[in-house]
């Protein structure tokens, strides 16, 4: 089994300030990655995430996560936040082993304020 | 434009009533599931499934019936509604293998009286 933690439920930032949202995992098996955001009454979206290779990955919107095998992290970030970057933001793990049941983190809410 | 689709958005139900919960995609995804997020618990899965007559259970099923009679719709069926399972719904789908992207319905906020 999986699980996920997401230790910040709640992280304020002024605008154009740097931001990292911290996702600790814990699996018997190996997991691909993910980081999902949610806007204001939507549903999840894609941001970034970490399937093999290059340990850090990019999103279009200049997130960055660095996947951590030995600190089983998947810790999010960005260096210079804005208004609109507010939400909820939730990291997932899923087996590579095949599957489709993501294993959700409890969620940051991510509030930027000017 | 691709997309999955729930009906209703909002439901106020009593308990008992039953209820069903529609979910469609257009992307001809082998994959469907349903999740209920709850405040400090994310999402959990409720059931998911892999190709149309092949369902099985989530994280949280007790309570919960799908079917999956066609590719593009994969219905939640309370039969039974009881206030616990109030809370916000979302159907999502992806193809084929657990690399792929889960694309996300705009959720159904359900209260059940």
């Amino acid at each position: 089994a999986q699980s996920v933690t997401q230790l910040d439920s709640q992280v304020p930032v002024f605008e154009e300030a740097p931001v990292e949202l911290r996702c600790n995992y814990s699996s018997s098996v190996s997991v691909y990655l993910f980081w999902y955001v949610q806007y204001p009454n939507q549903g999840l979206q894609l941001l970034l995430k970490y399937l093999s290779g290059s340990t850090l990955v990019e999103s279009i919107n200049g997130f960055e996560a660095e996947f951590n095998k030995s600190q089983t992290s998947f810790h999010l970030r960005k260096p210079s936040v804005h208004i609109s970057d507010t939400a909820e933001y939730f990291c997932a793990v899923i087996p590579t082993g095949g599957g489709n049941k993501l294993t959700f983190g409890t969620g940051t809410q991510l509030k930027v304020e000017l | 434009e691709a997309q999955v689709t729930q009906n209703p958005r909002y439901l106020i139900t009593v308990t008992g009533k039953k209820l069903t919960v529609t979910c469609s995609q257009n992307m001809n995804h082998e994959y469907m599931s349903w999740y209920r997020q709850d405040p400090g618990l994310g999402l959990r899965q409720i059931y998911y499934s892999m190709n149309v007559e092949v369902t099985d259970k989530g994280d949280v099923p007790e309570g919960y019936k799908v079917s999956r009679k066609e590719k593009r719709n994969f219905p939640l069926i309370l039969e039974s509604p009881s206030p616990n399972q109030t809370s916000l719904y979302f159907c999502a789908s992806s193809l084929d293998r657990s690399t792929d992207t889960q694309y996300f319905g705009p959720g159904t906020r359900l209260t059940v009286l």
